[in-house]
């Protein structure tokens, strides 16, 4: 199975900072990448696919990047409703898989 | 409003089974494939199964090699509704199980709608 690995676990910011969260693939995933924002108790909602194409509905302070084994979310200017945890998400293989998570916190 | 409502979920005690439902609305059911993905208290998430959709349908399935051979997932198009039956359970199966719609017909993809989730929790 392809390993995905989140860092950091926990990012401690403020809000109007900028927050980039990094995720690596043990292999090559292309831009076969998703990112995921959860918020205690809710399901997951999508944010990012492919890598860097924005989910209809979310705000342009997010964006991605990357493409191969190393991908990152940036949130250009964190706002309150921005504090959560964010989890990637290989879509390059059947057997897909998740990152284990960053918690973003307020400082 | 594209909605996805899980429901089944309970206390069971080791070795036992449960069937999980998902009712889908407010999109074509059959053109999507469909993934179940589970998180377990204070984790992070797991993917557990998928199943295609549109021309497929049904026919491509995959499973995460921790529940192969006790899962088995299964649609009905006619009653948009996506199904998890759970055998031989076991305690780290304990979870909140997700029902999940991929953006197109086909597994694997990005998961663009998810359900609120249902509850499973495995104990004697």
């Amino acid at each position: 199975d392809i390993q995905m690995t989140q860092s950091p676990s926990t990012l401690s910011a403020s809000v109007g900072d900028r927050a980039t969260i990094t995720c690596r693939a043990s292999q090559s995933i292309s831009s076969w990448l998703a990112w995921y924002q959860q918020k205690p108790g809710k399901a997951p909602k999508l944010l990012i696919y492919k890598a860097s194409s924005l989910e209809s509905g979310v705000p342009l302070r997010f964006s991605g990047s990357g493409s191969g084994t190393e991908f990152t979310l940036t949130i250009s200017s964190l706002q309150p409703d921005d504090f959560a945890t964010y989890y990637c998400q290989q879509y390059n293989s059947y057997s897909q898989t998740f990152g284990q998570g960053t918690k973003v916190e307020i400082k | 409003e594209v909605q996805l409502v899980e429901s089944g979920g309970g206390l069971v005690q080791p070795g036992g089974s449960l069937r999980l439902s998902c009712e889908a609305s407010g999109f074509t059911f059959r053109d999507y494939a469909m993934s179940w993905v589970r998180q377990a208290p204070g984790k992070g998430l797991e993917w557990v199964s998928g199943i295609s959709g549109s021309i497929y349908s049904g026919r491509n399935i995959y499973y995460a090699d921790s529940v192969k051979g006790r899962f088995t997932i299964s649609r009905d198009n006619f009653k948009n509704t996506l199904y998890l039956q759970m055998n031989s359970l076991r305690a780290e199966d304990t979870a909140v199980y997700y029902c999940a719609k991929l953006a197109y017909g086909d597994s694997p993809d990005y998961m663009d709608v998810w359900g609120k989730g249902t509850t499973v929790t495995v104990s004697s």
